[in-house]
């Protein structure tokens, strides 16, 4: 089993839609956690970090789910910009050098 | 604002050649890693430096050396490149104590080995 799973998508959704990602991790030690969005050849970026009372930046909403082992992203009213992948990043211990990425999930929103 | 900064951008090599990807930044970060990014798999930790003279391997440290002899340099040596180590690499850099947050990327260097 891997340590950090997504579903690869892609996700194809209109202008304005809402639209749900889930990442599960195997290691229940799993300190923080993170999703990062990476734009088509470019590096990624820290989108926001997932608290365990869940927390919300704008449009994007993070949760954290410990007995179940996932954190999830929902996105609401999607943008065409909102294109990209994201990414699922686990940190299994505490230092950087225990960070997990998961494979990422493409979104893709159509006009 | 530079942030982290990566050469070269693209980069061809022949089985065997050696080549340095060259890693700055300029935020005074302790904390530097180089990571490749393969398709269908998430970055992997190479190398990573906690400060300037400490380095140490990641998940995938083979056929690959680092150093780190400032803080704003991290640079990434292949040895005898291989076509096993074509992919995008990374080099990243934050501050000590974080957990994963702002962690910053350089643009990246698309390596392709013939």
């Amino acid at each position: 089993r891997k340590e950090v799973e997504q579903d690869p998508g892609p996700f194809n959704v209109p202008e304005g839609a809402t639209v749900a990602f889930n990442c599960t991790y195997s290691n229940s030690a799993s300190q923080s956690f993170f999703w990062y969005r990476q734009d088509c050849r470019k590096e990624p970026k820290l989108l926001m970090s997932v608290y365990s009372s869940g927390n919300e930046d704008g449009r994007f909403t993070a949760q954290l789910n410990r007995a179940s082992q996932y954190i999830s992203l929902l996105i609401r009213d999607s943008k065409l910009s909102d294109s990209a992948t994201y990414l699922c990043v686990v940190n299994m211990n505490t230092g950087f050098q225990k960070l997990v990425f998961g494979t990422g999930t493409r979104l893709l929103v159509s006009p | 604002n530079a942030g982290v900064t990566q050469t070269p951008k693209f980069q061809v090599l022949k089985t065997g050649q050696s080549m340095t990807l060259q890693c700055a930044q300029d935020m005074n970060h302790e904390y530097m890693s180089w990571y490749r990014q393969d398709p269908g798999m998430g970055l992997r930790l190479i190398h990573y430096s906690v400060g300037a003279g400490i380095t140490d391997q990641g998940e995938v440290p083979n056929g690959y050396n680092v150093s780190r002899s400032t803080t704003e340099d991290f640079p990434l040596r292949l040895l005898s490149a291989a076509p096993s180590q074509t992919s995008v690499y990374f080099c990243a850099s934050s501050y000590l104590g974080g957990h994963g947050e702002k962690l910053f990327f350089g643009s990246g260097t698309q390596l392709s080995v013939l």
